[in-house]
Formats: C-alpha cells, structure tokens, sequence
C-alpha cells in the first residue's frame, strides 16, 4: 500500500540558510500535518492543512512557512536556519473530516551545522 | 490544553513476558482519541493502538492491549509475550475529537524507551 512520501530524507544545511522539505500524502488524503521532533525530544505539532488551507497552528516559528498545494502534496519552507532547528521533521495525512487515524512519513532529517 | 504525562522514561522486559507503560493525561474535553505509538531506531511512527474516549471497552490489537481509564484519565498499554522487534520508544498521544475540520493535532507524552531483553 502506498505511504506518505517525505523528501529529502536527509538534509544538512547552514546556519541562515533556507530549507525546503515536502511531503506527498496518501492518495485520496486531503490532510497534512507537520511535527517536529527534537533529538531524545517527543513530536511537537507544527501546523497542518485540510483541503489546501490552514486548519490547525501549533509551535511553529515565524521563520517558517507551510502550504498545501493544488494536487494536496505539502512543503514546508525554513528560513534563516538556526542550529536549534536540527530536528526530524514528520509529515502525517489523513483522509476527510474528523479523521480518527493519520499515517507518518519516515521523517526528514534536518542537520543545521 | 492537553498534557500527556508518561512516568517511566525506560522500562525493560525480558522475552517472552509481558510489560505494562503508563500513561495519563489532563483535558478538559469530554471527546478525544488516545494511542500508543512505536517508534523504533529507525525513527518512523508506527500507530500500534487506537482508543476513542466514547468507547468503555478496551481496545485490543493481537499482543497490545490498553487499560483505559477515563475518570482517572489514565491510559496504560500491556505488551503481551515481549519480542525483541518491541525493543522501541513507546510514546502516548491524544488529540481532541473535532467533528469536521479535518484536524488531528496530537500532543505526545515525552516518551518510555522499552528494551526486550532476550
């Protein structure tokens, strides 16, 4: 069965530099969520997108930004990297409203040196 | 807001037996989704149980099973007969039940390393 798809799956950048990870949901998932967990941290809620628009914001910085696009994959852009930002990045979707169960994508890396 | 509280950073069983991580949460909701996810060394998120608040009865996925606890706003996981594949941080999460945004915002528990010990 198809997974969600999230590239790169590794990615090391520099301090202020700019990064953009993407996600391809499920097909027929019209929700996409962003998580981002620390090293020996638990996932934080970033934002998330149901049929191309915002639906949720959770701790996500004004340095980044996210959108849904028209064939409902997602990309999240980060600007002016810090190393606080080195973390994995978990994309999820779900499908339709109330959806009791989303599926996690293996995760980027993100390594700012 | 939610919080997710798991107690036991690291936990370790041998084969074969059986193993129980803790849970409880703070809301004030009344309809919400809990689970159990796996994360094993290679990092991906693997939902192992799913529990919907308005259910009594617990639910039950072959070896993994949960003691839910509502009044108490506990919700522990049993590993029955331990393999060494559930060597994995184990993390408890929960999102609010929304009837129609399509948003499934977890909040996770910080995490119980469990190590299966041959």
């Amino acid at each position: 069965a198809a997974g969600v798809i999230q590239s790169p799956r590794h990615l090391i950048k520099e301090k202020r530099e700019t990064a953009t990870l993407k996600c391809y949901p499920i097909p027929r998932h019209d929700t996409v969520y962003w998580y981002q967990q620390g090293p020996g941290q638990d996932p934080q809620f970033l934002i998330s997108f149901y049929e191309k628009m915002q639906s949720d914001k959770g701790s996500i910085p004004d340095r980044f930004s996210a959108q849904q696009f028209s064939d409902y994959h997602s990309e999240l852009n980060m600007s002016s990297l810090e190393l606080g930002d080195s973390a994995l990045y978990f994309c999820a979707s779900s499908e339709g409203q109330g959806a009791t169960e989303a599926f996690f994508g293996q995760g980027t890396r993100l390594t700012v040196v | 807001a939610q919080t997710v509280t798991q107690s036991q950073p690291e936990m370790s069983v041998q084969e074969a037996e059986t193993v129980t991580l803790s849970c409880t949460y703070d809301t004030s909701e009344n309809n919400y989704y809990l689970f159990w996810y796996k994360q094993p060394p290679s990092r991906q998120m693997i939902l192992v149980i799913r529990q919907e608040a308005y259910k009594q009865q617990n639910a039950t996925e072959n070896r993994f099973s949960v003691n839910f606890q509502k009044a108490a706003k506990s919700f522990s996981l049993k590993i029955s007969d331990s393999q060494l594949g559930d060597t994995a941080m184990y993390f408890c999460a929960f999102t609010p039940a929304y009837s129609g945004a399509g948003s499934y915002q977890l909040t996770f528990g910080k995490g119980t390393k469990l190590s299966v010990i041959p």
